[in-house]
């Protein structure tokens, strides 16, 4: 098994900067992804092997990933941005998903 | 564009088989480029993955739920399929059916809500 651990909950004022971690052994050795769930609604991609953006996805999102974190970066947070959030990596074939982190926007 | 569609029993009896297909729209399942996942999500909790296929028809199972579970491919179709078998209430949750590649899920279904109850 791989842990991979989040905080609960991150809360950002419009317009600031929030920043969602994903701990896990070694995780800067791993392709780290980031999913962005929002209520109803199935997982988006919103970020790739660290710090790739998929097409549609906006620059505010940037990623980051070294020694035993993972970061997820959202600059100039907006409303649509509030969701929940979840890392996602491999090790060896298996699949495993962080706890995920509820992002609120103030 | 790709789109894939969750279909199945939205209700299950407990110790009997889940059984649900995933329909690919606008790719081929064939196709060597991916894999083909189904991925869980109890109501308010996170989410956790079942399992993988890819067109050579090599499948990898989440270790925890392999005992129960069959994934397979009907590429005439262009579906793939989950069985978990002796289900419980804790099996109950969304399930979703994804497109993979690399280490990622880049589409998913949009989710069927499964629940196990007598």
């Amino acid at each position: 098994s791989y842990d991979l651990t989040q905080p609960l909950s991150v809360s950002v004022a419009l317009g600031q900067t929030a920043r969602v971690t994903c701990e896990g052994n070694n995780i800067g050795r791993k392709n780290v992804h980031w999913y962005q769930q929002k209520p109803g609604q199935a997982p988006v991609l919103v970020m790739y092997r660290d710090y790739s953006r998929p097409s549609g996805i906006p620059d505010r999102f940037s990623g980051s990933n070294s020694g035993n974190t993972a970061t997820l970066i959202i600059s100039r947070v907006e409303p649509g941005d509030e969701a929940d959030y979840y890392c996602q990596v491999w090790d060896n074939i298996t699949e495993f998903f962080g706890t995920g982190t509820k992002v609120t926007v103030l | 564009q790709v789109q894939l569609q969750e279909s199945g029993p939205g209700l299950v009896k407990p110790s009997q088989t889940l059984s649900l297909t995933c329909t690919v729209s606008g790719d081929s399942i064939s196709s060597n480029t991916y894999f083909w996942s189904w991925i869980r999500q109890p109501a308010g909790k996170g989410l956790e993955w079942i399992g993988r296929i890819f067109s050579s028809g090599s499948i990898n199972y989440n270790p925890s739920l392999k005992s129960r579970l069959t994934i397979s491919l009907d590429t005439s179709q262009n579906q793939f399929s989950l069985k978990l078998s002796s289900v419980t209430a804790a099996d109950t949750a969304v399930y979703y059916c994804a497109r993979g590649t690399g280490t990622m899920e880049d589409y998913w279904g949009q989710g069927t809500q499964v629940t196990v109850s007598s």
